[in-house]
Formats: structure tokens, C-alpha cells, sequence
């Protein structure tokens, strides 16, 4: 079946230091890619997406390339915020109808001052 | 900016009971989810909803769950007897025709069953 899977956290950085978050799918055909974020105490919001090889999504300084050869979506960010200190959700959705998206376990980003 | 609203933020019932979970997808979005997440675990997909049908379903979604579409703007998930492992937060979400893999999801309700 479908699935994602992402690294496990959390992880925790100094402000301005490099940021990567690994994230692997599952998925048969040609599923839509997403990277979503959930801010302590809030909801998820949608950070960026691509919905085909090759496609970048990016948003606020996170990028992430759908890499259909290793079958991955890996969210980066050159340098973090505080404010970036949030839990993110790598996430897929096959286009075999119903729409379903399918969520990673979700990554704990702690930035630190 | 347009976004989906639910209500209410947060609910706490006893066993048993049943609860009505709202949600005010985005006006011109025509497909509607439910997901849930249990504290610490992964978000997980309820259901989805198109042209008053339901277009799939998990198999968490038994028959104690139902949805519904009352009128043109809410969207509701009722657990009619609600069970200690329904806690959780509980979020709905919406998409677009046309682009329905885009989904953009509310703040959620979290359910606490005592």
C-alpha cells in the first residue's frame, strides 16, 4: 500500500543553521507530493507541494524536489527561524481517486536562539 | 485569505454519548475529508465526500460514523456512541475542483472522552 515515511525527531538546530528533513513514499503510479506544518497549538497548514518528477515546491524559504528516482521528497530550508520551530508532515496523495492523503509520522523541529 | 473554520475547538463528553463535530469548508470547494490524530500518532484519514456521497472511507470509519452535508456552507461528522479511543484531534479539510489532491485543512476539534 501507500505509504511515507520521514525521520524521526526531534531535531533541534541553532537559528541561521541548515535544515533538511528527510522523507521517503510509497506509492503506486504518480502520487502528489506535499509538505505540511503544524504550529504548537494550531492546525496544519500547507506548506508547498509538487505533483510531478522533478517539480520543486517551495514557500517561505523551504524547498523540497520531488525526486521520482529515489522516491523522495526531502523539505530543506538554508537558514532557520525560531518562528520555524513547528512540527512538519511529509505527505502524499495517490491519484488513483478518493484523493486520501497519506501522512509521515511527522518531524519535531526545535530552533534555538 | 478564505480558510475552513470548525467548531467547536474543543469538546469533552462522556462515554457513550454521541457528538456533532462542525466544519465550514471553503466556499467554493466541493470536496470535503475528515481526519483524526490521536495524541503522538500519525494523522489519519476518516473519510471523503463529493455530491453528497461518500467517495471512500478508512476502515476506522465503522458505522458509528456518519457525515453530512446539512445545507450549502456546513460539513459534519457525528460518532453517535462515542468510545474512550475516540480521543483525539479531529480535523476536516477541503479541495477544489480540479485540484482535489490539494487539500486545506481546519484547525481541528479536539474530542476528550472520559
Amino acid at each position: 500500500g501507500n505509504s511515507v515515511t520521514q525521520m524521526e525527531g526531534p531535531v533541534t538546530l541553532s537559528e541561521e543553521a541548515f535544515l533538511t528533513i528527510n522523507c521517503t513514499y510509497t506509492a503506486t503510479g504518480y502520487p502528489s507530493l506535499f509538505w505540511y506544518v503544524q504550529y504548537p497549538g494550531e492546525g496544519l497548514q500547507l506548506l508547498l507541494k509538487a505533483t510531478k518528477a522533478d517539480d520543486k515546491g517551495s514557500n517561505k524559504g523551504f524547498e523540497a524536489t520531488y525526486r521520482k528516482e529515489t522516491t523522495s521528497f526531502h523539505l530543506e530550508k538554508g537558514s532557520v527561524q525560531v518562528s520555524d520551530s513547528a512540527v512538519y508532515f511529509c505527505a502524499l496523495v495517490a491519484n488513483t481517486g478518493g484523493f486520501k492523503t497519506i501522512f509521515g509520522a511527522g518531524t519535531r523541529l526545535f530552533v534555538k536562539a | 485569505e478564505p480558510e475552513v473554520t470548525q467548531t467547536p475547538s474543543h469538546q469533552v463528553t462522556q462515554m457513550g454519548q454521541e457528538v456533532i463535530l462542525r466544519c465550514v469548508p471553503i466556499s467554493n470547494h466541493l470536496y470535503f475529508y475528515w481526519y483524526r490524530q490521536i495524541l503522538g500518532q500519525k494523522v489519519e484519514f476518516l473519510v471523503s465526500f463529493y455530491n453528497n456521497e461518500i467517495s471512500e472511507k478508512s476502515e476506522i470509519f465503522d458505522d458509528q460514523f456518519s457525515v453530512e452535508r446539512p445545507d450549502g456552507s456546513n460539513f459534519t461528522l457525528k460518532i453517535r456512541s462515542t468510545k474512550l479511543e475516540d480521543s483525539a484531534m479531529y480535523f476536516c479539510a477541503s479541495s477544489v475542483s480540479g485540484q482535489q489532491e490539494t487539500q486545506y485543512f481546519g484547525p481541528g476539534t479536539r474530542l476528550l472522552v472520559l
